[in-house]
Order: structure tokens, then sequence, then C-alpha cells
């Protein structure tokens, strides 16, 4: 069964400093990895796309990484502010298929 | 800017009345699903459509069916509400990608909240 699986499941930070989120997925033959955010209560909006040929993209502040051969991926956020406390959810594509990890949610502190 | 918008934020029902989520996007977009979304579950895919008056199940399709008459307009309907049915609703759109994969970005709608009680 094709699974996404995110970590960590909950994570509390301080405004300014960085995090990295983590996504592990066996889902084959694989397509495309996004990274969506979503505000609690609301949708989510797409952060970053990649298809297995690209290994990193940039959003302003989100950086995503893919590493097809280990089947992992990676959500960094540089200098957090309190706006990017949200759930930040992984989810990978075969071609018409999207298996969505259950996310981590971020609190950002003062 | 893509526009997806849902007919309810929260909606409360009784169980055993019929429960109509509507769903409109503004991008002329061929593509249009309907999720729901529990804790600790993820996004679950219940139906979507490729084209008006096309359907296809998702993953958890029984105890819903939808109906997409114009293209902008796709619809979620909940013939007998039941308890379990309680979760948040989620609609996207997208088009389809030129390169040929049917799905490439999704562009969600607010959600609407459903409680039926």
């Amino acid at each position: 069964k094709n699974q996404v699986e995110q970590s960590p499941q909950s994570l509390i930070i301080l405004e300014g400093k960085n995090c990295t989120l983590q996504c592990n997925y066996t889902v084959s033959p694989f397509s495309n990895l996004r990274w969506y955010k979503q505000d609690t209560g609301r949708g989510p909006v797409s952060l970053t796309i990649m298809t297995f040929s690209e290994n990193t993209k940039s959003n302003g502040r989100y950086t995503a990484t893919l590493d097809a051969d280990t089947k992992q991926s990676s959500l960094h956020i540089t200098a957090s502010q309190l706006s990017d406390s949200a759930s930040y959810i992984c989810v990978v594509s075969e071609a018409s298929k999207l298996t969505f990890g259950t996310g981590t949610r971020l609190q950002v502190t003062l | 800017d893509v526009k997806v918008t849902q007919s309810s934020r929260y909606l409360v029902k009784r169980t055993g009345e019929k429960v109509f989520l509507e769903c409109v996007q503004d991008m002329d977009h061929e593509n249009m699903f309907w999720y729901r979304q529990d804790p600790g579950l993820g996004l679950r895919l219940i139906y979507f459509s490729y084209d008006v008056k096309m359907k296809e199940k998702g993953d958890i399709p029984e105890g819903y069916s939808v109906s997409r008459e114009k293209k902008e307009r796709f619809s979620l309907i909940l013939e007998s509400a039941s308890t379990n049915q309680t979760s948040m609703y989620l609609c996207a759109s997208s088009s389809r990608n030129p390169t040929g994969a049917i799905i490439y970005e999704q562009y969600f709608g607010p959600g609407t909240r459903l409680t039926v009680t």
C-alpha cells in the first residue's frame, strides 16, 4: 500500500528560528511531490511542487528538497514567523492519484 | 488568482437528513475533487470528476454521491447523513497538465465543517 509518513507530528519553535519537516514515502511510480500549508480551519495552499528530476525548490523562506532514490523529502523553514503556525502536508502523486500525509503541526511562539 | 468557493463554512445537520455541499471554481478547470479530512487520517478522496457529467469513485465513496452538471460546479451529496460523516469537507480543482498527467496543481476551497447530530 502506498504511504506517505511525516515527522514530527507536531513541533513548537521560537520565532526567528529555523526548522525542518520530514516526509518519507513509498508511493510508486512517482510523478511529483508537493508541500501544502494549511492554516487552522482553512483549505491547504500549495508551497512547492517537485518532479523526480528536481532535488530542491524554494518559495520565499520555504525550501523543499527531494531525494527520489531514498524516497525522502524535507521542508525547511528559515527565520520562522508567527504566521508560519499551521499544518504542513506532504503529498505524493502518481499520474492520477494523490497520497496525502497526515501533516506536521507547527506552532511558532514568541 | 484561482478561486474555489464552498457554499458553507459550517453546517449542522441531523442524522438521516439529505445534505448538499456545493463547490464552485472560477478558473475553467477540468478536474474537480471532494475530500474529507479527519484528525490523524489526512485527506481522503471521496469522488472526483474529469469533465462535466463524469464522476469517478475515490477511496471512500460509500455513503456519498456527486453531481457535475456544469464545468464550474461540483456537488457532494450525503443521501442520509450519519454521525460518522461528521468531518471537514474540502473541494479542490485543477487543470490538466500539458505534458499529460491528469493532476497537477490543485487548488483547495476553504472547507466545510459538517457536524451530524
